[in-house]
């Protein structure tokens, strides 16, 4: 069982250039989620999803957006690089017990430079 | 958007020391988490906690739902080596039907000096 999947691990990109990142999950989770973390701000939620099919905005959408065509995989691209989407990302899913959102299940990250 | 106050920011501790960490929201939460992240790995969850007042342990490890409801308390007994990471809390508001934001703290970063 490998639980939350990020492809890659690392990436460089130069200013302009796109590229997605990939999230897997095999725990059949409903919710999943791209966060990005920067020093001194904690985990700050870009986009988030409650099902196959579905996306919304988070804190930080801005320059990046997100697919989820399978309920397994949760797609983050960014469309045109900026150095100031310098972060590590991180992917998380969970899933819904009755009324309660269980806590999160996080991917390893992807540590992503733009110079 | 809204981040949780948590504190300290960072510690230095002589292996064998208790740890106290805490963070604080100006709104309410009715669920509370704190998550461990090692460094180059993902956030990890250490203890969940649903109820104002409720007190719960996970080894050494003992976290605190605070009566406000506005605050949560984790404590590291007999700190290790291996308890080197960054903590973060998390703060959600649980409602019947769809996504719950959930919130988290900006993370206490722990070095354990052997």
């Amino acid at each position: 069982n490998a639980g939350v999947t990020q492809t890659p691990k690392f990436r460089v990109l130069k200013t302009g250039q796109s590229m997605t990142l990939l999230c897997a999950q095999d725990m059949n989770h409903e919710y999943m989620y791209w966060y990005r973390q920067d020093p001194g701000m904690g985990l700050r939620l870009i986009h988030y999803s409650v099902g196959e099919g579905t996306t919304a905005k988070g804190e930080v959408p801005d320059g990046y957006n997100v697919s989820r065509l399978k309920k397994q995989n949760f797609l983050l691209g960014l469309e045109s690089a900026a150095p100031s989407q310098t972060s590590v990302y991180f992917c998380a899913s969970s899933y819904r017990t009755g009324t309660v959102n269980t806590e999160a299940f996080f991917g390893q990250g992807t540590r992503l430079t733009v110079v | 958007g809204q981040q949780l106050n948590q504190s300290p920011q960072s510690m230095f501790i002589q292996e064998g020391e208790d740890v106290s960490m805490n963070c604080t929201s100006s709104s309410i939460f009715n669920t509370w988490l704190w998550y461990k992240q090692d460094p180059g790995e993902g956030p990890v969850l250490l203890i969940a906690l649903y109820k104002a007042g409720e007190l719960t342990s996970n080894g050494r490890l003992t976290a605190q739902f605070g009566i406000t409801r506005k605050d949560s308390f984790l404590n590291i007994s007999a700190s290790i080596p291996s308890d080197v990471g960054i903590y973060f809390c998390a703060g959600q508001l649980q409602r019947s039907g769809g996504y719950q934001k959930v919130t988290f703290g900006t993370g206490t970063k722990l070095q354990v000096i052997p």
